[in-house]
């Protein structure tokens, strides 16, 4: 099984600040590797589609890097509806895994 | 507008059985694959399930194998899964969520519905 570590569990951030959450595979995932946001008493919402392809209606400063085993999720300049948590999940491998997630709350 | 409703969750005994259904529509429900994700209360997100479109195989979390059996009725476009033997760790909100694209073998989640609670408790 591929295990996702997520750091950090936790961002403490002002809104306008630049957000930077990382994602790391225990083994190479290629770039299959999806972002979502939760908020919460909502069902996760999909962000960002094989490590950087944004999906249907995403702002365009939430944007995804990487490969292999290394993965960003950054957001430029934070507004207030990004306070939220986020999951990476790998899609190369069954079965399928998510990250333990990021808590960005506000400072 | 696509729409996935959840439905079937509630109080069950250990050893109990539940039968979860999600009612699919606003898109061509059987060119899609299928998935059950379920998130415990205050924790993170657990795949659980996955049926795909074109070959309808199947595949299972270890957790969950030999116990809970995913299905599809593409005719009542709807998703089901019959949870049997449910322990307390089963206790979550389950939800259906709907692969990325049709046709194919994506495994990411773009539409998801509400959920439904499951909670397993003497």
């Amino acid at each position: 099984e591929i295990v996702l570590t997520q750091s950090p569990a936790t961002l403490s951030l002002s809104p306008g600040e630049r957000a930077t959450l990382s994602c790391r595979a225990s083994q190479s995932v290629s770039s299959h590797l999806v972002w979502y946001q939760q908020k919460p008493g909502q069902p996760p919402r999909l962000l960002i589609y094989d490590a950087s392809n944004r999906a249907t209606g995403i702002p365009a400063r939430f944007s995804g890097s990487g490969s292999g085993t290394d993965f960003t999720l950054t957001i430029s300049s934070l507004e207030p509806e990004d306070f939220a948590v986020y999951y990476c999940q790998q899609r190369n491998k069954w079965p399928l895994t998510f990250g333990g997630g990021t808590k960005v709350d506000i400072k | 507008e696509v729409q996935l409703v959840e439905s079937g969750g509630g109080l069950v005994k250990p050893g109990g059985s539940l039968r979860l259904s999600c009612a699919a529509s606003g898109f061509g429900f059987s060119s899609y694959s299928m998935n059950w994700v379920r998130q415990a209360p205050g924790k993170g997100l657990e795949w659980v399930s996955s049926i795909i479109s074109r070959t309808e195989s199947i595949h299972y979390a270890d957790s969950v194998k030999g116990r809970f059996t995913i299905s599809r009725d593409n005719a009542r476009n709807s998703l089901h899964l019959q949870m049997n033997s449910l322990r307390a760790e089963d206790t979550a909100v389950y939800y259906c969520a709907r692969d990325g694209y049709p046709n194919g073998d994506y495994h990411y989640f773009d539409s998801w519905g509400q959920g439904t609670l499951v909670t397993v408790s003497s």
